[in-house]
């Protein structure tokens, strides 16, 4: 069955610092991984999707089938980027996603 | 346009008691997910309606949990005999076309179900 773990249930960085936040899941399948945001008061949104391999506000993610990760990062954070991060994993013949448990980004100043 | 949007933001019920969540999902989307987020733990997928075909409802809990979709627009998530364990946010999604990853599922502002 799928699987999405998120080790890190809440992450407290500095302003300026580089964060990583962990994904790792377990798919039988060809993996397809998004990670999810919600900042404080507003809706769960899509941040990215690695098949974009794209960045994001200043955050990547790269799939590593090797150690089937999709872990998040950014070089240096800032304040905005407080928020409660979802990795999450299409599956079902691509119309569910199986959500990982989140992680909280909190970056002080 | 307007987001997906549900109703009511908040509710809270007696155990026992049954109760309707609604979604309006974007226009022109043709999918529509139901997830709930309990403390603690993930979003859980409960069903998922495409277009006209019958729906996945392989995430639903138990027989207590349904949901219908009108007219390929608005869902409704009905939840019969209310127990504690059902309290959680219930989130609402739509998306295009359901067209694997590049596909975007925009998410409601969810409906926070508490019972007592």
């Amino acid at each position: 069955a799928q699987r999405v773990t998120q080790p890190e249930k809440l992450l407290s960085v500095f302003k300026g610092a580089p964060v990583e936040l962990k994904c790792n899941y377990s798919y039988s399948g060809s993996p397809e991984l998004f990670w999810y945001v919600q900042y404080s008061r507003q809706r769960l949104q899509l941040l990215l999707r690695h098949i974009s391999r794209e960045s994001i506000k200043g955050f990547t993610a790269d799939l590593n089938k090797g150690e089937t990760s999709f872990h998040l990062k950014k070089p240096f954070a800032q304040e905005e980027d407080s928020a409660m991060y979802y990795c999450a994993l299409l599956t079902g013949g691509g119309n569910k996603l199986t959500f990982g448990t989140g992680t909280q980004l909190k970056v002080e100043l | 346009g307007a987001g997906v949007s549900q109703s009511p933001s908040n509710k809270v019920t007696e155990k026992g008691k049954d109760v309707e969540l609604r979604c309006d999902p974007i226009s022109g989307h043709t999918a529509l997910y139901w997830y709930r987020q309990s403390l603690g733990q993930g979003l859980e997928f409960l069903i998922y309606f495409q277009g006209n075909s019958a729906p996945d409802k392989s995430g639903l809990p138990s027989d207590r949990f349904s949901a219908e979709r009108t007219g390929g627009s608005v869902s409704t998530l009905t939840i019969q005999r209310t127990q504690q364990e059902d309290s959680a946010v219930y989130l609402c999604a739509s998306s295009l076309v359901s067209a694997g990853a590049e596909d975007t599922q925009y998410f409601g502002p969810g409906t926070r179900l508490t019972v007592l």
